[in-house]
């Protein structure tokens, strides 16, 4: 069981809009730590792709940003194509644990 | 560039000790801080602790504090991860990654993982 809660696959058809949720407590999102994004390709090592909630690293596409409300933040990926089939993973800083937690993982599937 | 090199996979029996490496490249190795990260097959990323280069100061996750030890050696610039009795339950990808923004920042850089596998 994972300190930040993803939905484990979504999906969506080439050029629509998908978003991938991150759910965490009052010990780490709640608590005003930032959340990151990371896409992994297979066989391949995470990549971050979001930082502090909304901003991209140099070289990753505005198709990517992110945001947050509340406990939660969220990934969304416009004009998808098949090269963002992937899995994502969010992560944060938690103060109970003291240590940085991931979320479980969303399998992104372009149909 | 900096850069993260893992050293190569490696196949261990139950109960043999491992210790595998990181080694950075292209930055002040000593200006921050170091994490290992376990991907079991299939499965989601698990944060295993980190370490401060400068000083080996370590900090565990509750769920590998006493399983792994996480150590560096500033002199050369690389981190390690120890195993003194391996356990089938260890096959996984390991992967090293520079935090950035302090203790409780994002992995900008990671190495390319080193494959453990542990069989009789």
């Amino acid at each position: 069981q994972s300190v930040l809660t993803q939905p484990p696959s979504v999906s969506g058809a080439p050029g629509q809009r998908v978003t991938i949720s991150c759910t965490g407590s009052s010990s780490n999102i709640g608590a005003g730590y930032d959340v990151h994004w990371y896409q992994q390709l297979p066989g391949t090592a995470p990549k971050l792709l979001i930082y502090g909630y909304s901003n991209r690293p140099s070289g990753v596409p505005d198709r990517f940003s992110g945001s947050k409300s509340g406990t939660s933040a969220s990934l969304a990926i416009t004009g998808l194509q098949a090269e963002d089939e992937a899995d994502y993973y969010c992560q944060s800083y938690d103060s109970r644990l003291s240590g940085s937690v991931f979320g479980g993982g969303t399998k992104l599937t372009v149909l | 560039e900096v850069q993260l090199v893992q050293s190569g996979a490696e196949v261990k029996k139950p109960g043999e000790s491992l210790r595998i490496s990181c080694k950075g490249s292209g930055y002040s190795f000593t200006s921050y801080w170091i994490s290992w990260v376990r991907q079991m097959p299939g499965k989601g990323l698990e944060w295993m602790g980190r370490i401060d280069p400068s000083d080996s100061y370590t900090n565990y996750s509750p769920s590998f504090q006493g399983h792994v030890t996480i150590s560096a050696d500033k002199s050369i610039s690389t981190a390690y991860l120890q195993w003194s009795s391996l356990k089938a339950s260890d096959t996984a990808m390991y992967y090293c990654a520079r935090l950035t923004l302090g203790t409780t920042g994002y992995f900008q850089h990671w190495g390319q993982g080193t494959l453990v596998t542990v069989s009789s």
